[in-house]
């Protein structure tokens, strides 16, 4: 089975700044994708970026981005100018077979 | 514009009343997948369905119950309500692993 874990149940960070949201995973499996998800307060949880493990080169989507370690089983998101918009609940997740494994989620709280 | 929608948005009910919550999308997709919610905003998959009159029962036991008789409906069942299943409720369905999951807006349940 695997399993996603995010580190930081909170971050925060001063508009305009750069943060970095960690998330790790454990799986036998190869083939693979990983997400990162956004659920602002109580609005629709939307995919910010998606990474497929047989990709090297990190995925990049505007102000979004990911350090992934294939090796290490990391896939972190690195939000840069952070604007207000971006407070919301973040989920790594993880698809494998037929379903997708979330991490526990970490709460951003962006700073005016 | 292909979507999924929950309703209703938010429902307050009283104990021992049964509940509908509905889920429909216009993607046509195979896939999809009930979540509960808890306060902390961890997701656990309570049901999901890989094609008209197939489903399953997710991680999370739960006295819901599910039914997909059209690919795009998937209406969850309480059919008695209790405080205990006062939570968030998330419908999701998926084409593919590569796109990972669309979600609903979600269903706020409280029962009283």
């Amino acid at each position: 089975a695997q399993t996603v874990t995010q580190s930081q149940p909170e971050m925060s960070v001063q508009e305009a700044e750069t943060v970095t949201l960690s998330c790790t995973y454990d799986t036998s499996e190869s083939d693979y994708y990983l997400f990162w998800y956004k659920q602002p307060p109580s609005r629709q949880m939307i995919l910010v970026i998606r990474q497929e493990a047989y990709k090297q080169q990190n995925a990049t989507e505007n102000r979004f981005s990911v350090n992934f370690q294939k090796a290490a089983k990391s896939f972190s998101l690195k939000i840069s100018d952070s604007q207000l918009g971006d407070a919301a609940m973040y989920f790594c997740a993880f698809f494998g077979n037929e379903k997708l494994t979330f991490g526990t989620g970490t709460r951003l709280t962006i700073i005016p | 514009e292909a979507d999924i929608y929950q309703t209703p948005r938010y429902l307050v009910i009283g104990t021992g009343k049964k509940i509908t919550l509905e889920c429909s999308q216009t993607m046509g997709h195979d896939k999809m997948y009930w979540y509960q919610q808890d306060p902390g905003m961890e997701l656990h998959l309570i049901h999901y369905s890989y094609g008209v009159n197939s489903t399953e029962k997710g991680d999370l036991s739960s006295e819901s119950t599910v039914s997909r008789i059209r690919t795009e409906h998937f209406p969850l069942t309480l059919e008695s309500a209790r405080p205990s299943h006062t939570s968030q409720y998330l419908c999701a369905s998926s084409e593919d692993r590569v796109r990972g999951y669309t979600f609903g807006s979600g269903t706020r349940l409280t029962v009283v």
